[in-house]
């Protein structure tokens, strides 16, 4: 299979410890996208990818949190000195920019990785 | 502000029937509009598109949705429902215009088709 892969898929840590996720997009995607999806929400735009390029982050990435691609395939989204509102689904996806440019690269979602923050 | 509204927590319909689950947007420009399923513990799996060109979009599943620009809407059909349809549905908008490349999701529509 290759979709995008997440590791691990559940995780319990005590609050004030650093966790680590990585994500393994689909092998040809130059684009990789992190999400965080509470309980009845729909996922919220946490950080991008272009190839190894951080390209935007939004406001809900507090300083607490940062994400590496550093070979523009795998990726890791780590929180420092987690807190109970951290608790969420983290969903990775990835896309294809081709020679179509911009136009309609569909994100394709991995399994997700669900924090619980005791 | 870009937005997505799925003003319906949740839709059942009877096995067999047709369904139909609400999306409404606004965003500045075209939007590039999006349907994606979500099983319980899975991520979201993409179900179809709307990028230009016919309003009728068909996708996986033999989900289809229509596009319809004067009601800013791209609601997600489908003829006869299975129970194994049921799941959480997302509609997302790309804004092209301001920022191409972050998704809007809407809250969610848990779909339950009962036998």
């Amino acid at each position: 299979d290759t979709g995008v892969s997440q590791d691990p898929r559940h995780k319990i840590t005590k609050r004030g410890q650093n966790v680590t996720f990585r994500c393994d997009p689909i092998s040809e995607h130059n684009r990789l996208y992190w999400y965080r999806q509470t309980l009845g929400q729909g996922p919220e735009f946490l950080t991008y990818f272009q190839n190894e390029a951080q390209l935007e982050k939004s406001r809900l990435l507090s300083d607490r949190f940062s994400a590496e691609r550093p070979k523009g395939s795998f990726s890791t989204l780590e929180i420092q000195r987690t807190e109970q509102g951290d608790s969420a689904m983290y969903l990775c996806a990835s896309s294809l920019l081709g020679l179509a440019g911009r136009v309609g690269d569909t994100q394709y979602f991995g399994p997700g990785t669900r924090l619980t923050v005791l | 502000a870009q937005s997505v509204a799925q003003p319906e927590d949740q839709v059942n319909v009877a096995e067999g029937n047709p369904l139909t689950v609400k999306c409404t947007y606004s965003v500045s420009g075209n939007p590039y509009l999006f349907w994606y399923v979500q099983y319980p513990n899975r991520g979201l799996q993409f179900l179809l598109k709307y990028i230009t060109g016919d309003n009728l979009v068909k996708g996986s599943y033999g989900f289809e949705a229509e596009f319809n620009k004067s009601q800013t809407s791209f609601h997600l059909k489908k003829p006869s429902a299975l129970v194994s349809d049921s799941a959480l549905y997302f509609c997302a908008v790309r804004d092209i215009v301001r920022n191409f490349n972050k998704f809007y999701f809407g809250s969610g529509t848990k779909l339950n088709v009962k036998p």
